[in-house]
């Protein structure tokens, strides 16, 4: 019921291509959805959070598509740039406090290729 | 303004030790949590505190544990550590612990 199953665990894009991240969540009582963006030698830095009110969130080139029926949601990162090179994580949590924190995705290694 | 502090960022100790980290959190928030990241498991749920209460708990040993004091920083402790404890372990604040967690940098634990 707490699983978030992220795919693929790898991905590689050519600079200026389009980035793509899928998570799938079982537990319906989850209202919030962030992603967050890690770099070696640093903490996870939230790139952007969607709750199940609305099917899409964009900030500059990040978009998050939300489709509930379906339990899944995707992180979409447009004009991908070497700098985006990272690994990215979905998560999930019930922010009524039914759940245990954030319950993450086992993450997507990213590169951009030059 | 500052951001999630935790020290110390490294720490080496021997199985049977015990060991203290600490975090301070964002400026005015109250809720503090704390995840274990390690290659194999990925990031997990440690436990959360909101105005010096534990709100969960994940599954781990009762081996580790926590607490938050009344300015909001939190340590965590962990006892008789075991070679499966090295990993990075995460604190993160929230201003009401609904969302908008901010993570700092961590601790490496290296048990040897």
């Amino acid at each position: 019921q707490q699983q978030v199953k992220q795919s693929p665990q790898s991905l590689i894009v050519q600079k200026g291509g389009i980035s793509i991240i899928n998570c799938a969540y079982e537990n319906t009582a989850f209202d919030y959805f962030p992603w967050y963006q890690q770099f070696p030698g640093k903490g996870p830095a939230l790139l952007i959070a969607i709750r199940p009110d609305v099917s899409e969130k964009k900030e500059g080139r990040f978009t998050i598509s939300f489709n509930k029926s379906a339990k899944q949601f995707s992180l979409h990162i447009m004009d991908s740039q070497p700098g985006d090179s990272a690994t990215y994580f979905c998560a999930a949590t019930d922010s009524g406090g039914g759940a245990d924190g954030l319950t993450f995705g086992k993450g997507t290694h990213l590169i951009i290729q030059p | 303004k500052a951001g999630v502090t935790q020290t110390p960022r490294y720490l080496i100790k021997t199985r049977g030790q015990q060991v203290t980290l600490s975090c301070s959190p964002i400026s005015g928030h109250r809720s503090v949590s704390w995840y274990q990241q390690t290659p194999g498991q990925g990031l997990q749920f440690l436990f959360e505190y909101f105005s010096e209460t534990q709100r969960n708990k994940g599954n781990f040993p009762g081996r580790f544990s926590g607490r938050q004091f009344s300015n909001s920083r939190s340590e965590m402790n962990v006892s008789t550590l075991e070679l499966g404890d090295s990993a990075l372990y995460l604190c993160a604040s929230s201003l009401a612990a609904t969302g908008g967690y901010t993570f700092g940098s961590g601790t490496r634990l290296t048990v040897v």
